[in-house]
């Protein structure tokens, strides 16, 4: 299986709702990162998880919160999000150091 | 910021000629690495190149790599419809400790095959 999966594929919220947004990958990839990418832009890194342990986080606002509850899960939870947060957010995973990633289809934000 | 530049920005050529794409970067780098995103989608992981490395082929891709100008290059050749997609090439200037893998993308070229 060398596929990873995000749910949920598009979400709407306002700037009060609190969400969730989810990434699974079962190819026993020991890191995982999420990735913001605005229209016509290349993906810009949030954060990275290197065994179930956030190594990197790109001074992301407070109002996104990441979890890793094990190896194969990520969450990126969503608090107070402003309009200008709507973009699509990339899950990838990758064995480790030096090698490719795989990326998710990703999740169409749209914040009102 | 960004650590590479792509041009051209956007490249439209007929089916079943070559598309070059360029990719510039600033600093030492680990290895650089090429994906493709259709539109609105994820991306895919189409080739590594490491820093040791000048040329390496993957079917109709080949990437080249010239570190003393820090510069690469993708070419596809015999391009097809289903080739049409953004580009990106994603510097990777590890290693940082444990598993993590940080790439840096490029600006992405926009690439059209005309049927």
């Amino acid at each position: 299986d060398t596929e990873v999966t995000q749910t949920p594929k598009h979400l709407v919220m306002g700037m009060t709702n609190k969400k969730s947004l989810k990434c699974e990958q079962h190819m026993g990839h020991r890191a995982m990162y999420w990735y913001k990418q605005k229209a016509k832009k290349p993906p810009e890194l949030m954060f990275v998880y290197s065994y179930e342990k956030l190594s990197i986080n790109e001074s992301v606002p407070s109002r996104f919160s990441p979890e890793c509850p094990n190896s194969s899960l990520l969450n990126l939870h969503l608090h107070a999000l402003q309009p200008e947060d709507s973009a699509l957010y990339l899950c990838a995973s990758s064995y480790g150091d030096s090698y490719e990633q795989y990326f998710g289809p990703g999740t169409r934000l749209t914040v009102t | 910021s960004q650590q590479g530049e792509e041009d051209p920005q956007a490249l439209s050529i007929q089916e079943g000629e070559n598309a070059t794409m360029n990719c510039s970067y600033k600093t030492s780098i680990n290895n650089l690495q090429w994906y493709r995103q259709n539109s609105g989608r994820g991306l895919v992981h189409l080739i590594l190149i490491r820093s040791n490395e000048r040329e390496k082929h993957s079917g109709r891709l080949r990437v080249t790599l010239d570190t003393s100008k820090k510069s690469s290059s993708l070419l596809i050749t015999a391009s097809r419809a289903a080739d049409t997609a953004s580009y990106f090439c994603a510097t990777d200037a590890g290693p940082y400790g444990g598993a993590t893998n940080k790439l840096i993308f490029g600006t992405g070229t926009l690439l059209a095959v005309q049927p």
